[in-house]
């Protein structure tokens, strides 16, 4: 079953602008990841948070995440073609605190417009 | 690309016959993950091998087995294929029995059971 549920499903940009994805999941979670996958090849670590943390930074990507409503939000700044692809949340809950059993959620779909 | 290498990248079987997927972890990685990817939804979690013994199973019914080898590398096994099979397995290596975090995936293997 999935953990949790991205939103939107699908989103459509310009390139140059700002990209922003939320992610929901269930229960209590160790660490919460997010991944990148274009079409329907293997999928791109993006970074993790730890439940602990309320927000990381790398690159052109934010990550916040609110544990107190059970949910995470994923931005994509300065937005460029290469960026189009699927993006899935994926968190670990206890007993787990690493990847030993990660739990997808069902993706958004982002396209950037050249 | 991360390193981790899966054969075959495509293959088509029938209903009942069985099949098995291969894995070549990333070199110094001990931990070898399963997902099946359905079309159109998160990847969900198989089962996770750590130095050869099964680390983590996921909601999957017996027919999918696995092994590890004492190089790291892996094989998802499906006995007794149903159409509800078809899907692309993922494989995933990472250099720690989960503690790391980041899953370093393989592109996959779509399989097509008719």
């Amino acid at each position: 079953s999935q953990q949790g549920e991205e939103d939107p499903q699908a989103l459509s940009i310009q390139e140059g602008e700002n990209a922003t994805m939320n992610c929901s999941y269930k229960t209590s979670i160790n660490n919460l990841q997010w991944y990148r996958q274009n079409s329907g090849r293997g999928l791109v670590h993006l970074i993790l948070i730890r439940s602990n943390e309320r927000e990381k930074h790398s690159g052109r990507l934010r990550v916040t995440l609110d544990t107190s409503k059970k949910s995470s939000s994923l931005l994509i700044t300065a937005s460029r073609a290469a960026d189009t692809a699927s993006y899935f949340c994926a968190t670990v809950k206890p007993p787990y605190f690493g990847n030993e059993k990660l739990t997808f959620g069902t993706g958004t779909r982002l396209t950037i417009i050249p | 690309e991360t390193g981790v290498t899966q054969s075959p990248t495509h293959l088509i079987k029938t209903r009942g016959q069985q099949v098995t997927l291969r894995c070549s972890s990333q070199s110094g990685h001990n931990t070898v993950s399963w997902y099946q990817q359905a079309l159109g939804q998160g990847p969900q979690f198989i089962f996770q091998y750590y130095r050869e013994e099964e680390n983590g199973r996921g909601n999957f019914p017996p027919r999918f087995s696995g092994l590890q080898f004492p190089n790291y590398s892996s094989e998802l096994n499906v006995n007794a294929l149903e159409l509800d099979d078809s899907a692309l397995y993922l494989c995933a290596s990472s250099p720690s029995g989960g503690g790391s975090g980041e899953l370093f995936f393989g592109e996959g293997s779509r399989l097509t059971v008719l």
